[in-house]
């Protein structure tokens, strides 16, 4: 069975520390894809990736980074955390081919106190 | 900006039918995919629209008038299971980004 494994269900951090998020993906999908989940905003995007190395911004980078150094592996990074990135993180990732969509994570909840 | 539109909530009865309407406007568009999210899971793919007119999947159907910046997911005979969030998505353009709405909670009711 295809997965895209996100590193933690939940996560508790301090405001100002530095958060890693991790994903990795078992299906050689060149794409992959941050988001987050907020109540009545639906899902945004934070960050992708169509190849090892590349990345593109999406509409909220803002406060996010993000690495690929590996085509499996996509992180994401809070540089410094606030409670405004209080939320749900999706990570996804896709083939080259839109009819298949994408493959999502199961999330990972973050809080920031 | 883009925007997509959807209902926030929509209750039907077991058994019944169900359209979820979606309109957008995008500065680009590809397609129109459709996701459901059951609470406390992963979004799951449905259902790809690239081009007009009905696309059947099982008791699920998806919808796309790209003229009228306009789709829909068809649900029949609905079942308990189906109650979950539906997203509506469009593909802006080749580099295979989402741009997803803000969800639509089907409760179906026995």
């Amino acid at each position: 069975d295809v997965k895209v494994t996100q590193s933690s269900r939940y996560l508790v951090k301090r405001t100002g520390e530095k958060v890693f998020l991790e994903c990795v993906q078992d299906m050689d999908h060149e794409n992959m894809f941050w988001y987050r989940q907020d109540p009545g905003l639906g899902l945004r995007l934070i960050y992708f990736s169509y190849d090892v190395k590349m990345k593109e911004k999406g509409d909220i980078p803002e406060g996010y980074s993000v690495s690929r150094e590996k085509k499996e592996r996509f992180s994401l990074i809070l540089e410094s955390a606030s409670t405004n990135q209080t939320s749900m993180y999706l990570c996804a990732s896709s083939p080259l081919s839109s009819d298949y969509g994408y493959t999502f994570g199961s999330g990972t909840r973050l809080t920031v106190v | 900006g883009q925007s997509l539109e959807q209902p926030s909530e929509v209750t039907a009865v077991e058994g019944a039918i169900v359209q979820i309407n979606c309109t957008y406007q995008t500065s680009g568009f590809y397609g129109l995919s459709w996701y459901q999210q059951h609470d406390g899971g992963a979004p799951t793919f449905l259902s790809y629209n690239a081009l007009d007119g009905l696309e059947e999947t099982g008791r699920f159907s998806s919808f796309l008038s790209r003229s009228d910046s306009y789709g829909y997911l068809l649900l029949q005979e609905l079942q308990m299971k189906d109650s979950a969030s539906y997203f509506c998505a469009v593909l802006m353009d080749s580099s295979y980004k989402l741009i997803f709405g803000s969800g639509t909670r089907l409760l179906v009711r026995p």
